[in-house]
């Protein structure tokens, strides 16, 4: 099953605005959580990471915040500009492996 | 939930031996599967496109006869490190398109932890 769940698939905002894209997970034992941004044909590039010891990370416009209580994670862009438009990938990380998302596709809106 | 499966998760090798990753999709059909290599910044760097029933796309820069691909069926690709160097050693990511689930959903494979000595 998997272990790490992106459960919106698109998201459209207003430029300007804030973008919140969220993430769950299932495994307790991950310890250091990643976010993604990727444009169409290209791979993933890499974005933001937390370790599982701190609860915030911020980067300029980025912003990952984690909750392992709730085993949620979540990457705030704000304020979102129209070349933010791209698929959103958060990963896990526990060991030597990574465990992906399936992608939430943001689109900011001019 | 659809899931993406590697084998082996982690390798080690000679220099100058082949090694096989082999990428499944569990419980859907990927026509569709993609390879990357990731690098220590953790950009994942897309190597080559692989379609099912037809020849691999490569990236500009990947050597095709040095990275060989082969999509032989609806849930399985492979990727054939051939005569493998130290320079090749590297994280290896697999993900499939769910044909049903939309475009732009990718699932990922694990990954495999290549090391040749």
């Amino acid at each position: 099953d998997q272990q790490v769940k992106q459960n919106s698939p698109s998201l459209s905002v207003q430029e300007g605005r804030i973008s919140i894209l969220n993430c769950d997970y299932t495994n307790s034992m991950f310890d250091y959580f990643l976010w993604y941004k990727k444009y169409p044909a290209e791979g993933p590039t890499f974005l933001i990471s937390i370790s599982s010891i701190k609860d915030k990370n911020e980067d300029g416009r980025f912003t990952v915040f984690l909750n392992k209580s709730a085993k949620h994670l979540s990457l705030h862009i704000v304020p979102s500009q129209p070349g933010d438009s791209a698929v959103y990938f958060c990963a896990a990380s526990s060991g030597n492996q990574f465990y992906f998302g399936t992608g939430t596709s943001l689109t900011v809106i001019p | 939930g659809a899931v993406v499966s590697q084998h082996p998760s982690r390798v080690i090798c000679k220099s100058g031996t082949s090694v096989k990753i082999e990428c499944r999709s569990l419980d859907f059909q990927a026509t569709t599967m993609f390879w990357y290599r990731q690098f220590p910044k953790q950009s994942l760097m897309l190597m080559a496109t692989s379609n099912e029933g037809s020849k691999a796309t490569y990236e500009q820069g990947v050597e095709k006869d040095k990275f060989l691909i082969n999509h032989a069926s609806l849930t399985l690709s492979t990727l054939t490190v051939t005569s493998a160097h130290p320079e090749d050693s590297s994280f290896y990511i697999c993900s499939a398109n769910n044909p049903d689930r939309g475009s732009y959903e990718q699932y990922f494979g694990p990954g495999t932890r290549l090391t040749v000595t």
